[in-house]
């Protein structure tokens, strides 16, 4: 089965403080994407990477950045938290050609900026 | 990237058949239809594809008419645990094009 795990579940920080989301996934898949969901809004893209080292900002890419050192994992920082960065993050991969298959996302980390 | 317009709410009863209708006007030629389900506090799970016609699977039908303007996602006899929400995509099928999701539609099955 396709994996993608978000290392937290929960987090709370206070607001100015860096945080890292991290993603991992285990089919070496060469896309992965940060999304954040809220009430009403739906999913927003972040931003997304094809490849190591490669990243493209998404819809909303203001107050992050990611990196994408390997493959496997897609981390998401917020460099200075806003309480308005408090949402629930998901993480997705995807390999290049996805016909029948679909994006593959993690379970989610709900951040509460404080 | 074409825009998808789908109800915001539907209500059914167990065992009944639901079907959601996606419209999209401007759909590309390259452009396949792909729904996701999402369950409270879990990420979309992707249900079904489909280019044109009709697909089906273990899970849903996905019916696509000659004009692939709309689409019809069809769930047989629901129950409780269909209860979630509904997002229909459009887009090629390369991972370089970005999904993007609108609102979905919030489907409540009751007893």
């Amino acid at each position: 089965d396709v994996k993608v795990t978000q290392s937290s579940r929960y987090l709370v920080k206070r607001t100015g403080e860096k945080v890292f989301l991290e993603c991992v996934q285990d089919m070496d898949h060469e896309n992965m994407f940060w999304y954040r969901q809220d009430p009403g809004l739906g999913l927003r893209l972040i931003y997304f990477s094809y490849d190591v080292k490669m990243k493209e900002k998404g819809d909303i890419p203001e107050g992050y950045s990611v990196s994408r050192e390997k493959k496997e994992r897609f981390s998401l920082i917020l460099e200075s938290a806003s309480t308005n960065q408090t949402s629930m993050y998901l993480c997705a991969s995807s390999p290049t050609d996805i016909s029948n298959y679909g994006y593959t996302f993690g379970s989610g980390t709900r951040l509460t900026v404080v | 990237l074409a825009k998808t317009t789908q109800p915001i709410s539907m209500d059914s009863y167990e065992g009944q058949e639901v079907n959601i209708t996606c419209s999209h006007n401007n759909i590309a030629t390259n452009d396949y239809i792909t729904w996701y389900q999402q369950f409270p506090s879990q990420g979309p799970r992707f249900i079904i594809q489909g280019y044109k016609t009709k697909v089906t699977n273990e899970v849903a039908s996905l019916f696509i008419p000659a004009d692939r303007k709309s689409s019809t996602l069809s769930l047989p006899r629901v129950s409780l645990s269909d209860t979630a929400v509904y997002y229909c995509l459009v887009g090629d099928n390369t991972g370089f094009q970005k999904l993007v999701f609108g609102t979905g539609t919030r489907l409540l099955v009751s007893p």
